[in-house]
This record gives C-alpha cells, sequence and structure tokens, in this order.
C-alpha cells in the first residue's frame, strides 16, 4: 500500500466548475501536510499547507481530517490556468523528507 | 531573491558511464534534499543534508549513488556506474523553518536524466 493515495485523475472540468481532491496518508505519525502543485514539466511549487482547522487561499480551500487521515483540496471556479497536476504531500517531521503521492491531474476546458 | 538552481537541466547518457548533477539551493538554507521521480511514479526521497552533514540518507538506492554537500553550500549526487533504471528527474529542494516550525520546501527545475 502507497503512504499517501490520490486518484490519479485526470479530471476534466469546464471552466468556472468547482472540483475536489482527496488524499488519504497511511503514516499516523504524519505532522504536516501540504498541497504542491506540479505543471507540465516543472518541478513542483507549494500551493498550500493544510491545518487541522481547514484553511483558505482565494479560490482554494483545504481540510485535514487526522482521524481519518484524509486530505482534501477544493478549487473554486476553475481557471484553465488551474491546469496541472495537485500532489498531496505529508511529511513526519518539522524537517524531514516529504512523502508525495502520485497526483491527480487537472484539466480545465473552455 | 534567487530560487534553487540545478545543473544539467537534460543528461544523456550511456549505461556504465558516470553522471554528476549539482544543486545550490537558495542562500541561508541549511536543509538541502534530493528526490527523484521515475516514469510512471510518486516523486521519491533520496536523500536530506542538514549543512554539511547527511541527515537521512534512507532513500538512496545503493551505493552507485554518491551525495556530496562539501562546506554546507551546494551538493553534488553523483551515479557511478549508471544503469538503465537512474533514468528520471532528479529534483533538489532546500528549506529553512517558517512559522510555528512548519518548513517549506523550495524545489529545483530538476535534472532529466536518461540512461541509454
Amino acid at each position: 500500500r502507497k503512504e499517501v493515495e490520490q486518484d490519479p485523475g485526470p479530471f476534466n472540468v469546464p471552466e468556472g466548475a468547482t472540483v475536489a481532491f482527496n488524499c488519504t496518508y497511511s503514516n499516523s505519525a504524519s505532522q504536516s501536510f501540504f498541497w504542491y502543485r506540479q505543471d507540465c514539466r516543472k518541478e513542483p511549487k507549494l500551493l498550500m499547507s493544510v491545518y487541522s482547522s481547514g484553511n483558505e487561499d482565494g479560490r482554494f480551500t483545504a481540510q485535514l481530517n487526522r482521524a481519518s487521515q484524509y486530505i482534501s483540496l477544493l478549487i473554486r471556479d476553475s481557471k484553465l490556468s488551474d491546469s496541472a497536476t495537485y500532489l498531496c504531500v505529508v511529511n513526519t517531521g518539522t524537517a524531514s523528507k516529504l512523502t508525495f503521492g502520485t497526483g491527480t491531474r487537472l484539466q480545465v476546458t473552455l | 531573491e534567487a530560487g534553487v538552481t540545478q545543473f544539467p537541466s537534460h543528461s544523456v547518457i550511456e549505461k556504465g558511464q558516470t553522471v554528476t548533477l549539482r544543486c545550490d539551493p537558495i542562500s541561508g538554507h541549511d536543509n538541502l534534499y534530493w528526490y527523484r521521480r521515475v516514469m510512471g511514479k510518486e516523486i521519491k526521497f533520496l536523500l536530506h543534508f542538514v549543512k554539511e552533514s547527511k541527515q537521512d540518507e534512507s532513500g538512496m538506492p545503493n551505493n552507485r549513488f554518491l551525495a556530496e554537500r562539501t562546506g554546507g553550500t551546494y551538493s553534488t549526487l553523483k551515479v557511478q556506474p549508471a544503469e538503465l533504471e537512474d533514468s528520471g528527474v532528479y529534483f533538489c529542494a532546500s528549506s529553512s523553518r517558517g512559522v510555528a516550525g512548519v518548513e517549506t520546501q523550495y524545489f529545483g527545475p530538476g535534472t532529466r536524466l536518461l540512461v541509454l
């Protein structure tokens, strides 16, 4: 079983749609949680950290459920520029290796 | 502020040859990480330096891989001799401690290695 599981997609949605991605992690000792965005043939870039209380950054909302070991990302009012692969990432320490999911591919269309 | 840089951007070598990848972290970042993505798989951790010391090298595949960070600045990752399964994208990341101790790792553009 992979340490971080994501639906690989692709998710094909029209502009303006709301889309949600889910992720589960197996290591209950995980301490920090992130969503990274990766464009084709580019490096991963931090989209947002995920906190237990939930957090929002513009059109993006992230949620963490520690009891279920589940992380989500909601994108509202999708833009063409949101097309990318979204990586669910966890880390078990304050300065330690990141464990990545395989990523969920999003394609936003006109 | 300059980001993480990596050199070369691409490398094509034959099986059995040696390749050295270089990473320059963000200035002042003590933590430096190497990751690798092979085709069709997730990005996987290779090792972690704190300054010039190896903190965690549990992800290194075998002894054909040697990483160094002399002086605690840039790092090199040497593969010798390269095998076909070493092909992939090698990412370097660096970090410093952020708010409430939460660390953010910033990634370089990667080196695409193809072993023929």
